[in-house]
């Protein structure tokens, strides 16, 4: 089976600019999670996804939004970039009756 | 909430050392608990993860962890750690809800 896959692998935007990620999950997988990584923060949750319905969210502000699509297929979008959200993106599948989750190779996004 | 705690922000070791990684979390109920880890310039695989049964899980790589209800905690062991094994180990558990809930990751340098 193919892995979670991310695209674009990275990103150089400026401030004020948007940006939409997106994750194709493990065929078969219903579940889509968001992280972000940093050096000081570590992981942290944005939010999960289970058959199109947002179910989980972490404590990010409302510039953080994402979807998901009838083909479990996610998006994720930052509006009104802050130099601090420069970070590595993850995204992670998991089955609909487990919680062990199977993450991509994240999206790298720098802020200017 | 639930938060986890990584205490180990960073070890040192030479190559046949044991390991142990310390792995506290707070939330009183039912949690199934993970250990990833990422390895220089890959993406976080899952080592092994307990949801119930025997509190002494094996995992990949000769690594293993064990539950202690009463502590809390979950820590991560491997008897003897070669070079191979530097990376950056994450602790993770999810309680009630579909969140993944991090610590704040484990730096393990292993030197030959």
């Amino acid at each position: 089976k193919a892995g979670v896959t991310q695209t674009p692998r990275y990103l150089i935007k400026t401030r004020g600019q948007q940006v939409t990620l997106s994750c194709s999950p493990i065929s078969g997988h219903r579940s889509v999670s968001w992280y972000q990584q940093t050096p000081g923060q570590g992981l942290q949750f944005l939010f999960e996804y289970f058959s199109e319905t947002q179910r989980n969210k972490g404590n990010f502000p409302g510039r953080f939004s994402g979807r998901q699509f009838s083909n479990s297929r996610s998006e994720m979008n930052v509006s009104t970039l802050e130099l601090g959200d420069s970070a590595l993106y993850l995204c992670a599948s998991s089955p609909q009756a487990t919680y062990e989750q199977y993450f991509g190779p994240g999206t790298r996004l720098t802020v200017t | 909430a639930q938060s986890v705690s990584q205490h180990n922000h960073h070890v040192i070791l030479s190559e046949a050392a044991s390991l142990e990684l310390g792995c506290n979390y707070s939330y009183g109920g039912t949690v199934n608990l993970f250990w990833y880890v990422q390895y220089p310039g890959q993406h976080l695989q899952l080592l092994l993860k307990y949801f119930s049964g025997d509190p002494l899980v094996k995992g990949i790589k000769g690594f293993e962890a064990e539950f202690i209800k009463s502590k809390f905690s979950f820590n991560l062991r491997k008897p003897s750690v070669q070079w191979s094994d530097t990376a950056e180990y994450f602790c993770a558990v999810n309680g009630n809800t579909d969140k993944l809930i991090f610590g704040t990751g484990t730096r393990l340098q292993v030197f030959p």
